[in-house]
């Protein structure tokens, strides 16, 4: 069955990157597109970039660029999302979730909790 | 595309039927999902492409709708239904509402 696992909770300090995963399995990683999505407390989801692991291409929500990276690993099945020069408005958890040919997400990997404090 | 949702805080009995509308700033061509999720966990796919029941759910669940307006229909309350529901769009982009919190009365 499709099973999308994330790391586990981050804390972080203001400043600094963080780098958190999403282990696909049960599919062909390479065929879907993985997006990544951020839900902070008591507020609604945010759409954040996504990437077809097929070949690397990315696409970005604006007002990510510069803040998320995201790349792919084939060989581990893998995706990545990097968080740099965190501030606690990144303090938020984030979820991977698989998408086909840019239609619904159909399976959503359980979230990270990314806490930014000193 | 932004999408709104309305109401954000329902209260409903068992059994009731329950209406939550999701609209948007611009034509979404049917390309409207939703979103069911509880306390703690991931979102889970309900309803796609305005109206298709992903495998699994239960057909108390229907959504329909054209244009900018959407509805997600629950026939039946269940007590098991207490979540927050979101729609989102995939039309232009990918854009989430707000969120419609469902409350037992």
């Amino acid at each position: 069955q499709v099973q999308l696992q994330q790391s586990g909770a981050e804390l972080v300090k203001p400043g600094s990157s963080v780098k958190i995963s999403c282990k696909a399995s049960g599919y062909t990683f390479t065929s879907y597109d993985m997006h990544w999505i951020k839900q902070q407390p008591g507020n609604g989801l945010e759409w954040i970039g996504w990437i077809y692991p097929g070949n690397g291409n990315t696409k970005y929500n604006q007002k990510f660029n510069g803040k998320a990276t995201l790349t792919a690993d084939k060989s581990s099945s893998t995706a990545y999302m990097q968080l740099s020069s965190l501030t606690s408005e990144d303090s938020a958890v984030y979820f991977c979730a698989r998408s086909r040919y840019s239609g619904p997400f159909d399976y959503w990997g359980q979230g990270v909790m990314v806490t930014v404090s000193s | 595309i932004q999408l709104t949702q309305s109401p954000s805080l329902l209260s409903a009995s068992v059994g009731d039927r329950v209406t939550l509308s999701c609209k948007g700033s611009q034509n979404i061509n049917n390309y409207l999902a939703w979103y069911q999720q509880k306390l703690g966990e991931a979102p889970k796919l309900l309803i796609y492409n305005t109206n298709s029941l992903q495998t699994g759910i239960p057909s108390r669940f229907s959504g329909s709708g054209s244009g900018t307006d959407y509805t997600l229909t629950i026939s039946s309350l269940q007590p098991e239904d207490v979540a927050t529901y979101f729609c989102y769009q995939y039309n232009n982009g990918w854009t989430f509402g707000g969120g419609t919190k469902l409350e037992l009365k």
